[in-house]
């Protein structure tokens, strides 16, 4: 069965830290990779996604993340976290044979220090 | 118009109420779903609706009941609730799935906060 290990539960920066969020998956087949961030009181929005290609992907707000497929991982990076990344951060996966269920991680929550 | 609209926001209901949440996409989507997150937890798949009909429900208590009326349309009934299934219902939209490699994403609503009292 497909999971998503996200190590991380609670992360706590200084702005302008750089932050790695691990999240590792169990899958043998081929999957698609997202990373979802969850800001307090606001709705799920999409930060990147790897679906086939260059295995460094960008997404908003200087986010990036690099999928290792023999490591099983995607992890997410920043160079320079601000106060606004406060936020629960949640790795997740699909595959083409099971393409509708997306499997989520247990979700990193992220706390800047001003 | 990337937006999801989940009706109401909050919804307080007794244990032998009646009650349906709403949701509601015009992007075209013909995969909708509905999730439930507790707090501090990872969002749960509940069902998926693919062209209106359900194609996975992941054996969710029958005191939910979804409903597809249209392609823009999602609603989740509910009756006779436990206090457990007091959460955060999340809709969601997207491609359809099923049809294709998954190399799409899931465009979320806000959110009913549900308390069973």
């Amino acid at each position: 069965a497909q999971s998503v290990s996200q190590h991380n539960h609670h992360v706590i920066l200084s702005e302008a830290a750089s932050l790695e969020l691990g999240c590792n998956y169990s899958y043998g087949g081929t999957v698609n990779l997202f990373w979802y961030v969850q800001y307090p009181g606001q709705h799920l929005q999409l930060l990147l996604k790897y679906f086939s290609g260059d295995p460094l992907v960008k997404g908003i707000k200087g986010f990036e993340a690099e999928f290792i497929k023999s490591k099983f991982s995607f992890n997410l990076r920043k160079p320079s976290v601000q106060w606004s990344d406060t936020a629960e951060y949640f790795c997740a996966v699909n595959s083409y044979s099971s393409a509708s269920k997306i499997i989520f991680g247990s979700g990193t929550r992220l706390s800047i220090r001003p | 118009d990337t937006e999801v609209t989940q009706t109401p926001k909050h919804l307080v209901m007794g244990m032998t109420n009646k009650k349906s949440l709403k949701c509601e996409q015009h992007m075209g989507h013909r995969a909708m779903y509905w999730y439930k997150q507790k707090a501090k937890k990872p969002p749960e798949l509940m069902f998926v609706y693919s062209y209106e009909k359900l194609s996975i429900n992941e054996s969710v208590p029958s005191r939910f009941s979804p409903e597809c009326p249209n392609s823009s349309l999602l609603n989740l009934h509910l009756h006779a609730l436990q206090p457990e299934d007091s959460a955060l219902y999340l809709c969601a939209s997207s491609q359809d799935g099923s049809r294709g490699q998954g190399d799409y994403e899931q465009y979320f609503g806000p959110g009913t906060r549900l308390t069973v009292t």
